[in-house]
C-alpha cells in the first residue's frame, strides 16, 4: 500500500542554520504531496503542497520539490528561526480517495 | 477562514464510561470529515471517514462499535468512544474537507483523552 517515510528526529539546529527534512514515498499512480506542521499545543496546519512532478511548493520560506524520479519531497529552509520549532509531517493523497497518509513526523528544535 | 474546532480539548474519564468528542467546521460546509488518532511521538492514523448523512467508513482494525461516528450535518461530526479503557487514551484529531475541495483538509486542534 501507499506509504510515506520521513527521517527520524529530533532535528536540533541553531538559529539561521539550513534545514533539510527528508521524505520519500511509495504510491500507485500520481499522488499529491504535502507538508504539514504541528506547533506545540496546536492542530496540524498545511505548510505547502505539490500536485504533480517537478512542482515546487513554498510557504514561509520553506520549499519542497516533487521529484518523481526519486519519489521524494524533501523539505528545506535556508535559515530557520526559533519559531519554526515544531513537528513536521510529510503526507500524500493518492488515487482520488481523499485519504491522507502521513509519515511518522520529524520534530525540529531550533535554539538561539 | 477554514477553522475547525474540537470540544472538549481535554477529557479524563473512568474506565467503562463513554466519551463524546465534537468536531465542528466553523466557517465552511464540510462534505467529509475524518477522524485520526495520534499516539505519542507517532504519526496520525486514520480511523474513519464520514460523509454527511451517511454511515462512516472505518479503516481496517478500527472497531466500529467502539468508536461511533455521526456526521449529522455539514458542520458537525461526533466521535463517541464507548466503554472506554485505558488503552483508548490518546490524542484524537478531526479534519474537515470543504465541498469540492477533496485534497484540502483542515484540522482541529485535537482532543486529549485519558481513561483511568
Amino acid at each position: 500500500g501507499d506509504s510515506v517515510t520521513q527521517m527520524e528526529g529530533p532535528v536540533t539546529l541553531s538559529e539561521e542554520a539550513f534545514l533539510t527534512i527528508n521524505c520519500t514515498y511509495t504510491a500507485t499512480g500520481y499522488p499529491s504531496l504535502f507538508w504539514y506542521v504541528q506547533y506545540p499545543g496546536e492542530g496540524l496546519q498545511l505548510l505547502l503542497k505539490a500536485t504533480k512532478a517537478d512542482d515546487k511548493g513554498s510557504n514561509k520560506g520553506f520549499e519542497a520539490t516533487y521529484r518523481k524520479e526519486t519519489t521524494s519531497f524533501h523539505l528545506e529552509k535556508g535559515s530557520v528561526q526559533v519559531s519554526d520549532s515544531a513537528v513536521y509531517f510529510c503526507a500524500l493523497v493518492s488515487g482520488g480517495y481523499n485519504k491522507l497518509i502521513f509519515g511518522a513526523g520529524t520534530r525540529l528544535a531550533v535554539h538561539p | 477562514g477554514a477553522v475547525v474546532s474540537q470540544h472538549p480539548s481535554r477529557v479524563i474519564c473512568k474506565s467503562g464510561t463513554s466519551v463524546k468528542i465534537e468536531c465542528r467546521s466553523l466557517d465552511f460546509q464540510a462534505t467529509t470529515m475524518f477522524w485520526y488518532r495520534q499516539f505519542p511521538k507517532q504519526s496520525l492514523m486514520l480511523m474513519a471517514t464520514s460523509n454527511e448523512g451517511s454511515k462512516a467508513t472505518y479503516e481496517q482494525g478500527v472497531e466500529k462499535d467502539k468508536f461511533l461516528i455521526n456526521h449529522a450535518s455539514l458542520t458537525l461530526s461526533t466521535l463517541t468512544v464507548t466503554s472506554a479503557h485505558p488503552e483508548d487514551s490518546s490524542f484524537y484529531i478531526c479534519s474537515a474537507s470543504p465541498r469540492g475541495l477533496y485534497e484540502t483538509q483542515y484540522f482541529g486542534p485535537g482532543t486529549r483523552l485519558l481513561v483511568l
